[in-house]
């Protein structure tokens, strides 16, 4: 159980679109989401956390604007990439957790690469 | 401030051997958790160990265990009988109560042949 898929696995897109990308917990209602962004040999950086019904909550330094997060349902929250630039070029992986209780375990997607060209 | 300190950037061990990978971490807080995620080269994050703060047992997962020290904060992963599907980049992770999932840099473990 606890399985988190994402899609796609991979984009490329010009730079001014907007690209989305979808996470969705396949055996588990997900009552918080979560967005990071990991650069090469890097650790992963949180972006944004998100609860269904609920705006998201983004970390210092993160624009809102340009990093869109919409958690609709329990199973589903989407990451849209407004007018994406090179710079936005990275691998974002989401993640989801049961409740928003204390420590509560998260369980990663497979992540996406976007790049941006 | 750094929360969580992994030391070795990259480690070693061949084929059947033991390897222990260090973790230390900042809390005055004595609510909280403790985790040990492993990603490959497929880089998919999966979970390879939890433990409370309150359990005083050390976690155990098959070949994997921890070295849970509260007084210390330290919380070291021991991985035994090595093989090669255990070559990954390991990352400890360490959350206060309701707060957000902080990251080590990473341990990258490379099983040889």
């Amino acid at each position: 159980g606890a399985v988190v898929s994402q899609h796609p696995s991979w984009v490329i897109c010009k730079s001014g679109t907007s690209v989305k990308i979808e996470c969705r917990s396949l055996d588990f209602q997900a009552t918080t989401m979560f967005w990071y962004r990991q650069f090469p040999k890097q650790s992963l950086m949180l972006m944004a956390t998100s609860n269904e019904g609920s705006k998201a909550t983004y970390e210092q330094g993160v624009e809102k604007d340009k990093f869109l997060i919409n958690h609709a349902s329990l199973t589903l929250s989407t990451l849209t990439v407004t007018s994406a630039h090179p710079e936005d070029s990275s691998f974002y992986i989401c993640s989801a957790s049961r409740t928003s209780g204390a420590g509560d375990t998260q369980y990663f997607g497979p992540g996406t690469r976007l790049t941006v060209l | 401030a750094q929360t969580v300190t992994q030391s070795q950037p990259e480690m070693s061990v061949q084929e059947a051997e033991t390897v222990t990978l260090s973790c230390t971490y900042d809390t005055s807080e004595s609510n909280y958790y403790l985790f040990w995620y492993k990603q490959p080269p497929s880089r998919q994050m999966i979970l390879v160990i939890r433990q409370e703060a309150y359990k005083q047992q050390n976690a155990t997962e098959n070949r994997f265990s921890v070295n849970f020290q509260k007084a210390a904060k330290s919380f070291s992963l021991k991985i035994s009988d090595s093989q090669l599907g255990d070559t990954a980049m390991y990352f400890c992770a360490f959350i206060e109560g309701w707060g957000k999932l902080q990251f080590g840099a990473g341990t990258q473990v490379v099983v040889t042949p």
